[in-house]
């Protein structure tokens, strides 16, 4: 069945460093890219996503890069600040009645120090 | 508008017993999505409604059903409830279902088994 692999499930930057977290997902028929934050305590909200006619996007500090050969995709976060420090999940969507499900990736708890 | 609602936002049940909870997504939204999140296994696809009707599933056992009623609103049911069935329970709206469309979460029910 579909699968979404994510790395690492931890990771520890200082304030102001770069964060990389990667994906790669199994189906390929998926053709979108979300990826979610999810705060302590509260529910998972978008904060970037792409699709699979697009190898790039970029919205401030966040990115999201889209290799659709290796079936891989990544979140990059420049200049972190502590209000980043939250679990981040990736997901991929395929295409189709019964097979268009959202199945993400089991999270990265990114931790930011100041 | 409002957000996605859910209710109720904390239980606590037996082992053996049944639960029904229930979500109500955003005003014009016909899709409604299910998850069980669980530390380590991330977001979980339990079912996917739109307009009344199941358009998706992922791998959970019989136990686990739900529906969707006329006005969006879905409720999710878990019978002979298991200690393994303890989790956070989230619901996700979209305005239609699949694509590229947007999910929005609720604030989930927090299931507790004893």
């Amino acid at each position: 069945g579909e699968n979404v692999e994510q790395h690492p499930s931890t990771l520890s930057v200082q304030e102001g460093d770069s964060a990389v977290i990667k994906c790669t997902y199994s189906d390929s028929a998926s053709n979108y890219f979300p990826w979610y934050k999810q705060e302590l305590g509260k529910r998972p909200q978008l904060i970037i996503d792409i699709r699979s006619n697009v190898g790039e996007k970029k919205d401030q500090r966040i990115a999201v890069t889209l290799n659709k050969t290796a079936k891989h995709f990544s979140l990059h976060i420049t200049e972190t600040q502590p209000e980043d420090s939250a679990v981040y999940f990736c997901a991929a969507r395929g295409w189709g009645y019964n097979t268009d499900k959202l199945i993400f990736g089991t999270g990265t708890r990114l931790q930011v120090f100041p | 508008k409002a957000g996605v609602t859910q209710t109720p936002r904390y239980l606590i049940k037996t082992r053996g017993q049944q639960v029904t909870l229930s979500c109500s997504p955003i005003s014009g939204h016909r899709s409604v999505s299910w998850y069980q999140q669980t530390p380590g296994q991330g977001l979980q696809f339990l079912f996917e409604y739109f307009s009344e009707t199941q358009r998706n599933k992922g791998n959970f056992p019989g136990r686990f059903s739900g529906r969707q009623f006329s006005n969006s609103r879905s409720e999710m049911n878990v019978s002979t409830l298991e200690l393994g069935d303890s989790a956070l329970y989230l619901c996700a709206s979209s305005s239609l279902a699949g694509g590229y469309n947007e999910q929005f979460f609720g604030p989930g029910t927090r299931l507790t088994v004893l």
